[in-house]
């Protein structure tokens, strides 16, 4: 089946123009997930959606970042204007529910590049 | 707050020898799952291997096995028989537990740079 995918597969950009990142979720899986990964590092989360819940929003580095999500579907991570300590890979996953064992499932990422 | 340590940011193995990747890991919660992601050169997070913190075995998976050694908090990935394929960022992470209130997002480790030899 179909995984987690993720549009523009890289992205540049001049510094100070907004960019709009886009993940498809896996078809039935209620959580989404929003991480950056700055180059030789781990990922840091940044939101989080379940459901028709409010967004986590907690891991969001500055009020330039922010997304949306419409029900358990499509969920768009949108950068205001965008800084070069911005540049990084943007990844992101879902899962089914809250259990335990339930691994998240991680989209091709986007590669954002500011100028 | 949860903390993912990994010591070793490059590792070199002879292909066909068995490898060991050290993660340790903080967390005051009682319950928690441990994870191991591959990230090849390609930048997908391909999911390896789980251990649930009540776990009483050991994970495995075909080649590769969790070292869980829950009184000294460290969960190393254990990779038998490398392969040329095997090269790639090896990251631990941890979930936080459903008490905690939180989103239940992954924390990750800084990873290990693996490279198999031919």
């Amino acid at each position: 089946g179909a995984g987690v995918s993720q549009s523009p597969s890289n992205k540049v950009t001049e510094k100070g123009k907004d960019v709009e990142l886009r993940c498809d979720p896996i078809s039935g899986h209620t959580a989404l997930y929003w991480y950056r990964q700055r180059l030789g590092q781990g990922l840091e989360f940044l939101i989080y959606f379940q459901g028709n819940s409010a967004p986590d929003k907690s891991g969001l580095p500055s009020d330039r970042f922010s997304a949306e999500r419409t029900g358990e579907s499509v969920s768009t991570l949108t950068i205001q204007r965008t800084q070069q300590e911005d540049s990084a890979v943007y990844l992101c996953a879902s899962s089914l529910a809250w259990r335990e064992r339930l691994r998240q499932y991680f989209g091709p990422g986007t590669r954002l590049t500011v100028l | 707050a949860q903390k993912i340590t990994q010591t070793q940011p490059g590792m070199f193995v002879q292909e066909k020898e068995a490898v060991t990747l050290d993660c340790t890991y903080d967390t005051s919660d009682q319950s928690y799952g441990l994870f191991w992601y591959k990230q090849p050169s390609s930048g997908e997070m391909i999911f390896l291997i789980y251990q649930g913190s009540y776990d009483e075995q050991n994970a495995t998976e075909g080649r590769y096995s969790l070292n869980f050694q829950k009184a000294r908090k460290s969960a190393n990935l254990v990779i038998s028989a490398s392969q040329l394929g095997d090269s790639a960022m090896y990251f631990c992470a941890m979930r936080e537990p459903i008490s905690s209130g939180s989103a239940r997002q992954l924390t990750f480790g800084s990873g290990t740079q693996l490279t198999v030899l031919p």
